[in-house]
């Protein structure tokens, strides 16, 4: 099966500073979303980026699906962008068996 | 938009009964939902994929007559835990989406079991 893998696995920042997560993945993939969950367990959308560059706010994410990986920035980050990072994404060649895989996630804490 | 719920949010149960969930889609039909099962500080893994109105497909490694997943409707899908141990003590959530439109899942709040 498809491999994710996630880096870094743990990051400790001080608030205000900025932050690159990255994702790499073994297959060629049609889907590839960006999830935060939260100390609750939700998992909250960030980004569907399957290809290309997309900015929310203090967000932004960059897949380059030649390349298989894909990088989420958070700048400035606040002490409310704490909890895991994940990614996940579905195989290309999977038509009618489509299913995310989950990276290991990235675990971020931001300090007051 | 894109809105799943889950219901329980949390529930303790004793060994050998039987938990039922539920998963919702709000503002959408979803044509395909999936369950997940999350352990402490790990990734999620995918158990099953349910399409309205067949049968759902199992990963493998999954008892498919421990857990029971029924898709009756375009908005709604359970989850059945039969005899639950308490190594089935677990975050199940759900995810959703509407087939064809896109490829993007949307996940439920999740639900803690806990066996006793």
């Amino acid at each position: 099966g498809i491999q994710v893998e996630q880096s870094p696995p743990d990051l400790i920042l001080q608030e205000g500073a900025n932050s690159t997560l990255r994702c790499n993945f073994s297959d060629s993939v049609n889907n590839l979303q960006w999830f935060h969950q939260n100390p609750w367990g939700q998992l909250i959308n960030l980004f569907y980026i399957p290809s290309g560059t997309k900015q929310n706010g203090r967000l932004s994410a960059t897949t380059v699906a030649t390349e298989r990986y894909s990088l989420l920035y958070i700048s400035s980050s606040q002490t409310t962008d704490s909890g895991v990072y994940f990614c996940a994404v579905e195989l290309a060649t999977n038509f009618g068996n489509e299913k995310l895989t989950f990276g290991t996630g990235t675990r971020l804490t931001i300090i007051p | 938009g894109a809105v799943v719920s889950q219901h329980p949010s949390r529930v303790i149960c004793k060994s050998g009964t039987s938990v039922k969930i539920e998963c919702r889609s709000l503002d959408f039909q979803a044509t395909t939902m999936f369950w997940y099962r999350q352990f402490p500080k790990q990734s999620l893994m995918l158990m099953a994929t349910s399409n309205e109105g067949s049968k759902a497909t199992y990963e493998q490694g999954v008892e498919k007559d421990k857990f029971l997943i029924n898709h009756a409707s375009l908005t709604l899908s359970t989850l059945t835990v039969t005899s639950a141990h308490p190594e089935d003590s677990s975050f199940y959530i759900c995810s959703a989406r509407v087939w064809g439109v896109t490829y993007e899942q949307y996940f439920g709040p999740g639900t803690r079991l806990t066996v006793t």
